[in-house]
């Protein structure tokens, strides 16, 4: 079975600019988390969906935003990019949306900032 | 506000040593505790999880001890091997564990051979 992908792999994107990140569950997968990690550092998490709604919002500005589409995929999108959002951003997926399963975490998109 | 505390930083060990690595948490609303093991252009791969409701989990070399009046966890690696040169992080969260995680800022551990 596939893991979690996601897509691109690596990005460079200029201040100011905007980006879109991609993410796939494992298949049968519902919810879909979105984790920030500077280098050096453990994830920061950013946003959990749930069969499509929004469960949780970390403490990041309003220019991060996310969906979870019907089939249960997801995008990440940054706007007014600045230096310090390059990191990598990680999407893991889990069965459900509660407290039986734990997460699965794709190898992640490397955003820089330039 | 950092919630997870983990140390040390880094951690050299011989092949064949016990690595141990340790994390205090504030939140007692924490229910679930895993530990995750990444390799450089990985994501977090989990290695073996605890509730608080025991005070030890093994699983193979790996072995999670629990202490919650002490709000403390660690990990335990027995006979690390060069394999497991990598960096480890715990992490917490409540309500189980498909919520969100609160990862501590982990350790990067070298076997030497």
């Amino acid at each position: 079975d596939a893991g979690v992908t996601q897509s691109p792999t690596h990005l460079i994107k200029t201040r100011g600019q905007q980006v879109t990140l991609r993410c796939s569950p494992i298949s049968g997968h519902k919810s879909v988390s979105w984790y920030q990690q500077v280098l050096g550092q453990g994830p920061q998490f950013i946003f959990q969906y749930y069969e499509k709604e929004e469960r949780g919002r970390g403490n990041f500005p309003d220019r991060f935003s996310a969906r979870q589409f019907p089939n249960y995929s997801s995008e990440l999108n940054v706007n007014a990019l600045l230096l310090g959002d390059s990191a990598l951003y990680l999407c893991a997926s889990s069965l459900d949306g509660g407290g039986t399963y734990g997460y699965t975490f794709g190898s992640g998109t490397r955003l820089t900032v330039v | 506000q950092q919630q997870v505390k983990q140390s040390p930083q880094s951690l050299i060990v011989q092949k064949g040593g016990i690595s141990i690595i340790n994390c205090a948490y504030e939140n007692t609303a924490f229910d679930y505790f895993p530990w995750y093991q990444q390799f450089p252009g990985k994501g977090p791969a989990l290695l073996i999880a605890i509730r608080p409701d025991v005070s030890e989990k093994k699983e193979g070399r790996f072995t999670i001890s629990f202490n919650k009046s002490a709000k403390q966890f660690s990990l335990h690696i027995m006979d690390s091997q060069p394999g497991d040169s990598a960096t480890y992080f715990c992490a917490a969260s409540m309500g189980g564990a498909g919520n969100m995680l609160t990862f501590g800022g982990g350790t990067r551990l070298m076997v030497k051979p």
